[in-house]
């Protein structure tokens, strides 16, 4: 069965380094999402990306966020200058289409972020 | 702002029962919604998504909707240990493509 996945499982760094996240959706979706959740807390929405553009995005996303397709498979999420308060999983998830009922999202394993 | 709400629980259950989830929405407009089950430390998974007022059935669970009262519910019949989980109820965003998601219940079986 087809599932998203992504890279690495868990990534540590430290307060101000930049780190990429990566993600490879399942292959005949064409919308992407990120996904965050800090420990204890619900999940929430950072953005949503369609035909190599952003589709939407959160109050979350701000400037120190950004997302990329770099080719025809790997979907990535970049956190610049990162902060102690951006430690959580993130979570990648596809769709096959979006904007109607009947879609459905799945989610990958998620990258344990740590910022120390 | 659309708000997805969920009794944190726990909710204990023994093996064999019935266990009853329940979600209230703020969204009138609201017409899809989802159920994931997250196990501890891992990521949602799509047990089941209902759209259209009423219940709909797969294997042991079934999803109910009330769009009236604004109340969505899973049941889990002939519960297991492991549907010990945490589970998310969650609507799409006014443009569809986002997920809103509630805090979660946390469902212990026992067996």
């Amino acid at each position: 069965e087809p599932e998203v996945t992504q890279t690495p499982s868990h990534q540590v760094t430290q307060m101000g380094q930049e780190v990429i996240l990566r993600c490879v959706p399942i292959s005949n979706h064409l919308y992407f999402y990120w996904y965050r959740q800090i420990l204890g807390q619900k999940v929430e929405f950072l953005v949503s990306f369609y035909n190599n553009e952003i589709s939407e995005k959160s109050e979350i996303f701000d400037d120190q966020f950004s997302v990329e397709r770099p080719d025809g498979s790997n979907f990535t999420l970049k956190i610049r200058s990162t902060k102690l308060e951006d430690s959580a999983m993130y979570f990648c998830a596809s769709s096959e289409v979006a904007g109607v009922p009947s879609y459905e999202q799945y989610f990958g394993p998620g990258t344990r972020l740590t910022v120390t | 702002q659309k708000e997805v709400e969920q009794n944190s629980g726990p909710l204990s259950v023994p093996e064999g029962a019935i266990a009853s989830l329940n979600c209230t929405y703020s969204d009138r407009v609201s017409q899809s919604f989802f159920w994931y089950r997250q196990y501890s430390g891992k990521s949602p998974e799509l047990i089941m998504s209902i759209y259209s007022n009423g219940d709909k059935e797969d294997g042991r669970f079934t999803a109910q909707l009330n769009k009236a009262s604004q109340y969505v519910s899973l049941l889990i019949r002939d519960s297991q240990p492991s549907d010990s989980a945490t589970y998310l109820c969650a609507t799409l965003n006014q443009a569809g493509t986002a997920l809103i998601f509630g805090k979660g219940t946390t469902l212990s079986v026992s067996s």
